[in-house]
């Protein structure tokens, strides 16, 4: 089984939907990442969390929020969706050291 | 402020040749510094890491990076690339061992047979 998972793996919605990106890790890691891909420009940082209680914006976090349910949960939300979100999602877990990604999340905004 | 290149958005190479893929950063301090792979439809996977000490660093898949200091570089390498090596590679840099990546625009590598 694969140590980072992302759900949905792929996802079509609308202008306007609200839409919930979820990551769970079993490699018992603390702190969780979420980035965004766009060709050109590598992965950006969206949000990140070093424990449950901590909660912090990275480079580019307008129009996106985060929950972190649990050690292992990490979700991602765009609570108004529009087409420049349309992108390639990534959820990554570290304890100190390098990142371990998921697979993605490939999320079409029409 | 803090900044990974990579000069290069696509390279093609033949199967069997060498392969060098360029990463240049600018850091204030020595940064920590990745390669990491992403295959197609894939996440990205940890080729080798750069923390301190011996400057050629040798990674999975038969590769290998070297950092140069006097020319902010690290560079990846492989003597001999596969088929299996076409992906593309995301050179990534921080001050905090890896807990905030800085990634380059990444360097999409193809091969030809």
């Amino acid at each position: 089984d694969a140590d980072v998972t992302q759900t949905p793996r792929n996802r079509i919605t609308k202008t306007g939907k609200r839409i919930m990106l979820e990551c769970s890790q079993t490699k018992g890691h603390d702190r969780m990442y979420w980035y965004r891909q766009d060709p050109g420009l590598g992965l950006r940082l969206i949000y990140y969390s070093f424990d449950v209680k901590d909660i912090n914006k990275g480079e580019i976090s307008d129009g996106y929020s985060v929950s972190r349910q649990a050690q292992a949960k990490f979700s991602l939300s765009l609570e108004s969706a529009i087409p420049n979100q349309t992108a390639l999602y990534f959820c990554a877990t570290s304890a100190s050291g390098p990142q371990y990604f998921g697979p993605g999340t490939r999320l079409l905004v029409l | 402020a803090q900044s990974v290149t990579q000069p290069d958005i696509h390279i093609t190479v033949s199967e069997g040749a060498s392969l060098e893929l360029r990463c240049n950063y600018s850091y204030g301090a020595t940064p920590y510094l990745f390669w990491y792979v992403q295959s197609p439809g894939q996440g990205l996977q940890l080729l080798l890491k750069y923390f301190s000490g011996d400057t050629l660093v040798q990674g999975i898949k038969g590769f290998e990076a070297e950092f140069k200091r006097s020319q902010s570089s690290f560079n990846l390498r492989k003597p001999s690339v596969h088929w299996s090596d076409a992906a593309e590679y995301f050179c990534a840099g921080d001050n905090n061992a890896g807990n905030m990546l800085t990634f380059g625009g990444g360097t999409r590598l193809m091969v030809k047979p």
